[in-house]
């Protein structure tokens, strides 16, 4: 079965530097989206991103944060400017073409461990 | 801002008997709803869903049930096996055109006792 990949699995970042997470979506998926999980919290919506434009936005992800599809395979995820509470898991998922009346699930990675120190 | 909220942190059930995970939303505009199941060191896996012009979906051993006006659902695991032990979270979204975000619960743990 397809599945969303990410990479790396664990980063270790020092304060200040900036990171790029990676996704692959599904193949034939569309719509992209960036969630993250701080220890013990809930699970997070950051962006959306459809037609190589973010759709939408949380308030979490400001100036610092931006999204990519440098190709037609990967999304990624940059953080310019790593502060220590961007520590967390960070969730890529996938969404194909939505029906005109039927909803469509999300499919997650298995995320992208960011630690700063 | 709790607009998905799940008061069971844990759950502990026998195998083969049902388990019975709760999740109660406030926000009228969600449509939409879904579980995952999480294990360790692993993203959210989708389940099941149901929108909000059903009452019950059934997926083999899943069945989803939405109350919609008690803003209530329930995922019910009969009979329970000890590989169903994960944290299961609600989530719920509101359509906008394929740009749906989720919103997540804050998840609970299900234990299959054998």
């Amino acid at each position: 079965e397809p599945e969303v990949t990410q990479t790396p699995s664990h980063q270790v970042t020092q304060m200040g530097q900036e990171v790029i997470l990676r996704c692959v979506p599904i193949s034939n998926h569309l719509y992209f989206y960036w969630y993250r999980q701080i220890l013990g919290q809930k699970v997070e919506f950051l962006v959306s991103f459809y037609n190589n434009e973010i759709s939408e936005k949380s308030e979490i992800f400001d100036d610092q944060f931006s999204v990519e599809r440098p190709d037609g395979s990967n999304f990624t995820l940059k953080i310019r400017s790593t502060k220590l509470e961007d520590s967390a898991m960070y969730f890529c998922a996938s969404m194909p073409r939505r029906g005109t009346y039927s909803n469509q699930p999300q499919h997650f990675g298995d995320g992208t461990r960011l630690s700063i120190l | 801002d709790q607009q998905v909220k799940q008061n069971s942190p844990s759950l502990s059930v026998q195998e083969g008997r049902i388990s019975i995970l709760n999740c109660d939303y406030t926000n009228s505009m969600f449509d939409y709803f879904l579980w995952y199941k999480k294990y360790p060191a692993e993203g959210p896996t989708f389940l099941i869903s149901i929108s909000s012009i059903k009452d019950k979906n059934e997926d083999g051993r899943f069945t989803v049930f939405l109350n919609k006006s008690a803003k209530h659902l329930s995922l019910h695991i009969v009979p329970s096996q000890p590989g169903d032990s994960a944290v299961y979270f609600c989530a719920a979204s509101e359509s906008n055109f394929g740009n749906e975000k989720l919103t997540f619960g804050t998840g609970t743990r299900l234990t299959i006792i054998p």
